[in-house]
């Protein structure tokens, strides 16, 4: 059963365009959403992050929304840049589990931007 | 600073040997999970550490995985008669102690990859 979904695992965009990554989630617990990107051969790094106490968090060229009702968060990047190209995980956790902040992840997707 | 390292980057075992996976995190987090990464899978939790507290194994798939983390510093995951199956990438992450800092980032290091013949 995956709590969290990324189920397009692959997305092409042109270089300067905007990407959006779309992510949805099932445990109504999760309070806390963020994105990783992750390059081959190298681990997950943090890009974004945002609270369900909001609706959107923006840091420089990205962007994330969350729509609680709809247990859907998608992040944006515009302009989207060569240097974009990486696999981008979704992850969720509760504050509900108390001390161990574990985070339940998505498949991930593979952003491919074309210069 | 040092970032959160992991030996070996790379391990091919035999179907049956034990295996040990080391990870070292960043110096000062109290906090330190193991997280493995299959073939078209997302990042699967596996165990957590919390300074002295007893660690959560909740996420380890068999008896045959075991982790230790001594002097709340290097964490060694242990997967005994290993099986096809446990092929993976075996990710570390560390982080302050929660309610220290929010958000409470966890630093991922760059992993081993893990195949069993």
């Amino acid at each position: 059963d995956q709590q969290v979904k990324q189920n397009s695992p692959s997305l092409s965009v042109q270089e300067g365009r905007i990407s959006i990554l779309n992510c949805d989630y099932t445990n109504s617990m999760f309070d806390y959403f963020l994105w990783y990107k992750k390059y081959p051969a190298e681990g997950p790094t943090f890009l974004i992050s945002i609270s369900s106490i909001k609706d959107k968090n923006e840091d420089g060229r990205f962007t994330v929304f969350l729509n609680k009702s709809a247990k859907h968060l998608s992040l944006h990047i515009v302009p989207s840049q060569p240097g974009d190209s990486a696999v981008y995980f979704c992850a969720a956790r509760s504050s509900f589990t108390g001390a161990n902040s574990k985070l339940t992840f998505g498949k991930g997707i593979t952003l491919s931007v074309r210069p | 600073g040092a970032g959160v390292s992991q030996s070996p980057s790379n391990k091919v075992t035999e179907k049956g040997k034990d295996v040990e996976l080391r990870c070292d995190p960043i110096s000062g987090h109290t906090a330190l999970y193991w997280y493995r990464q299959s073939l078209g899978q997302g990042l699967e939790f596996l165990i957590y550490f919390q300074g002295n507290s007893a660690p959560d194994k909740s996420g380890l798939p068999s008896d045959r995985f075991s982790a230790e983390r001594t002097g709340g510093s290097v964490s060694t995951l242990t997967i005994q008669r290993t099986q096809q199956e446990d092929s993976a990438v075996y990710l570390c992450a560390s982080s302050l102690a929660e309610g220290q800092v929010w958000p409470n980032e966890q630093f991922f290091g760059p992993g081993t990859r893990l195949t069993v013949l």
